[in-house]
């Protein structure tokens, strides 16, 4: 497996409370993503990262914000949790080639 | 906006059929497109495909793109029940290196 580590592996909150996830790699790779998994959906891209302090939005950001202070960190922030934002997270990784990905992270917010 | 559609949503088999799974996409600037395997966990990587008319294989697997006509096929001959699970598409820009999934088909192969 590609060195790569999401924390919590499942989590509940409640809403309105601000929640992190986190996203290490031990591979250097350039290029770090957020998604997540929906029925009916599939992998929606919330925001990716091209470098140390280099992030932008992907398709489904509202709500979320992300920090990458370290090439192997990345983290992602729900500023204050909704119902609607229960979903698989996965993290993943690349470097100019496949990504690989994260084993996923399972939030409900009640 | 970039789109990738993946067809059929979903698939019953027997074990031993032969499947065709589809995916077609429009990408501002194309760079590859790939497909993962996702069973209970994260997705995993097959395929990733450049150029055109130039079949990958991989086992029972195999895939090819035209990217003239910007779509993708991913066939499995003699299915088994270890092949059940989500067949994800994605699609890579130029720029960036944004991957854009389709919605994934779940295979099901029966005994």
């Amino acid at each position: 497996d590609a060195g790569i580590t999401q924390s919590p592996r499942h989590k509940v909150t409640e809403t309105g409370t601000p929640v992190t996830l986190r996203c290490h790699q031990t591979e250097n790779h350039r290029y770090m993503y957020w998604y997540r998994q929906d029925p009916g959906h599939g992998l929606r891209l919330i925001h990716y990262s091209y470098g140390v302090k280099d992030t932008d939005k992907g398709e489904v950001s509202d709500g979320y914000s992300v920090s990458r202070s370290k090439t192997e960190d990345f983290l992602l922030t729900l500023e204050s949790a909704t119902s609607s934002q229960t979903s698989v997270y996965f993290c993943a990784i690349s470097a100019y080639t496949e990504a690989f990905f994260g084993q996923g992270t399972r939030l409900t917010v009640v | 906006e970039d789109k990738v559609v993946q067809s059929p949503l979903s698939l019953v088999v027997h074990e031993g059929d032969t499947v065709t799974l589809n995916c077609s996409y429009e990408v501002t600037n194309f760079r590859s497109l790939l497909w993962y395997k996702q069973e209970k966990k994260a997705p995993t990587f097959l395929f990733m495909l450049t150029s055109s008319g130039i079949e990958k294989k991989s086992g029972r697997l195999s895939s090819i793109l035209d990217k003239k006509e910007l779509f993708s096929i991913l066939n499995i001959t003699a299915t088994q029940t270890g092949d059940s699970a989500i067949y994800l598409c994605a699609v890579e820009e130029t720029s960036g290196s944004r991957l854009t999934f389709g919605e994934g088909t779940q295979l099901t192969v029966n005994p």
